[in-house]
């Protein structure tokens, strides 16, 4: 089984600051397979990025994903105020499988 | 637009069973794959079973194997979870949630969830 492993655990910054959120697998993660969710307290999770790093449908060019192999990489440009919530990456692999990282919360400072 | 509405959470005691559905409309329902994914109170995502379009294939979790079943009634457009021997850590909110394309393997839609608690 593929563990995820997020980081930093809580993350604190001021609106419009940059967020670099990682997310590191325990085996090579195929691109294809790596997803991106956001969750706010009350919420069900929003599909961010899929693929690594192609946008869901309606989600706003300051959030982008990078990364292959085992490591992946979600960042957010500039923080509005809207953007403080929970951050789950999630991989698909054989078994088959999905798991999800244990999460990073972006917090305001 | 895409809504799913999951029901039939509840308080239940430990050993007993319970069945989640999940109403899904404004796509065509038989032609996606279908999750659940639970999350115990303040803790973070897991995902628990899953079922192909055609319910010619599912898989779950270790921690749920041998006692939930994921079945889908695709003339109904609903997503089931039968689940059985609940135990009190299988309390939590319990999601459905679609695959986001026929071949994007993420899950694109949610529903707001249902919550299930299991205790004496």
């Amino acid at each position: 089984e593929i563990v995820l492993t997020q980081s930093p655990g809580t993350l604190s910054l001021s609106p419009g600051e940059r967020a670099t959120l990682s997310c590191r697998a325990s085996q090579s993660v195929s691109s294809s397979y790596l997803a991106w969710y956001q969750q706010k307290p009350g919420q069900a999770p929003r599909l961010l990025i899929y693929g690594a790093s192609s946008r869901a449908t309606g989600i706003p060019d300051r959030f982008s994903g990078s990364g292959s192999g085992t490591d992946f990489t979600l960042t957010i440009s500039r923080l509005e105020p809207e953007d403080f919530a929970v951050y789950y990456c999630q991989q698909y692999g054989s078994s088959p499988g999905w798991t999800f990282g244990q999460g990073t919360k972006v917090e305001i400072k | 637009q895409v809504q799913l509405v999951e029901s039939g959470g509840g308080v239940v005691q430990p050993g007993r069973s319970l069945r989640l559905s999940c109403a899904a409309s404004g796509f065509t329902f038989s032609s996606y794959g279908m999750h659940w994914v639970r999350q115990a109170p303040g803790k973070g995502l897991e995902w628990v079973a899953v079922i192909w379009y055609d319910g010619s294939n599912k898989y779950y979790a270790d921690s749920v194997k041998g006692r939930f079943t994921i079945s889908r009634d695709n003339s109904k457009n609903t997503l089931f979870l039968q689940m059985n021997s609940l135990r009190a850590d299988d309390t939590a909110v319990y999601y459905c949630a679609r695959d986001l394309t026929m071949i994007v393997v993420a899950m694109g839609y949610w529903g707001q969830g249902t919550l299930v608690t299991v205790s004496s």
